[in-house]
């Protein structure tokens, strides 16, 4: 049974440029929520996705957008990146029927802003 | 005022010692607490989640909650050199029909062996 998987695990872009993450939730959830984890913090939640629809969002500005296809997947866009985005992004799923929260995450997608 | 407050450490202790962590925070409305445990250069993976006050145990771990103090603890028994790792708590309220997650800063601890 695959777990969480995310593509790219690494990635380097400049200032100003554009970047998309993707993520594969783990078999039998259709609940993903992403987070940005700076070096050395906690994560912090960006957004979560149901049902194809954002349904909650952090405190992150418009430049951080999502989707949830059909089959689950989501993906991560950040337009006009600043410095400060250099972080690892995070994506986790959850099955609907969880009332804890409980969080299964991926690796994360390691992106250096230069 | 960060809802979530944990001390970044380092903390460093020899195997075989007793390590406790421990997270506070501010919002009532957390419902379910939990731990994380990441490696370096990995996603976190859950050890421990518990609902009410009191303590619940699974191996070497114990997880305490006093929502009175608004505390929660992970205490590991018998630290092995394979635990070390950063420790994140994280608690979770329902905002909208579902349930928010909120991290702690992490915790980095390194066994001697």
């Amino acid at each position: 049974d695959a777990g969480v998987t995310q593509s790219p695990t690494h990635l380097i872009k400049t200032r100003g440029q554009q970047v998309t993450l993707r993520c594969s939730p783990k078999s039998g959830h259709d609940t993903v929520s992403w987070y940005q984890q700076a070096l050395g913090q906690g994560p912090q939640f960006i957004f979560q996705y149901y049902e194809e629809e954002e349904r909650q969002r952090g405190n992150f500005p418009d430049r951080f957008s999502g989707h949830q296809f059909p089959n689950y997947s989501s993906e991560l866009n950040v337009n006009a990146l600043l410095l400060g985005d250099s972080a690892l992004y995070l994506c986790a799923s959850s099955p609907t029927s969880g009332p804890t929260g409980e969080l299964f995450f991926g690796e994360g997608s390691r992106l250096t802003v230069l | 005022q960060k809802e979530v407050e944990q001390d970044p450490g380092p903390l460093s202790v020899p195997e075989g010692a007793i390590v406790s962590l421990n997270c506070t925070y501010s919002n009532s409305a957390f419902q379910y607490f939990m731990w994380y445990r990441q490696y370096s250069r990995k996603g976190p993976e859950l050890l421990m989640y518990t609902y009410s006050s009191g303590n619940k145990e699974d191996g070497r771990f114990t997880a305490q909650v006093d929502k009175s103090s608004k505390y929660i603890s992970l205490f590991i028994r018998d630290s092995q050199p394979s635990d070390s790792a950063t420790y994140l708590c994280a608690m979770s309220r329902q905002i909208q029909g579902a349930q928010k997650l909120v991290f702690g800063q992490g915790t980095r601890l390194t066994i001697n062996p």
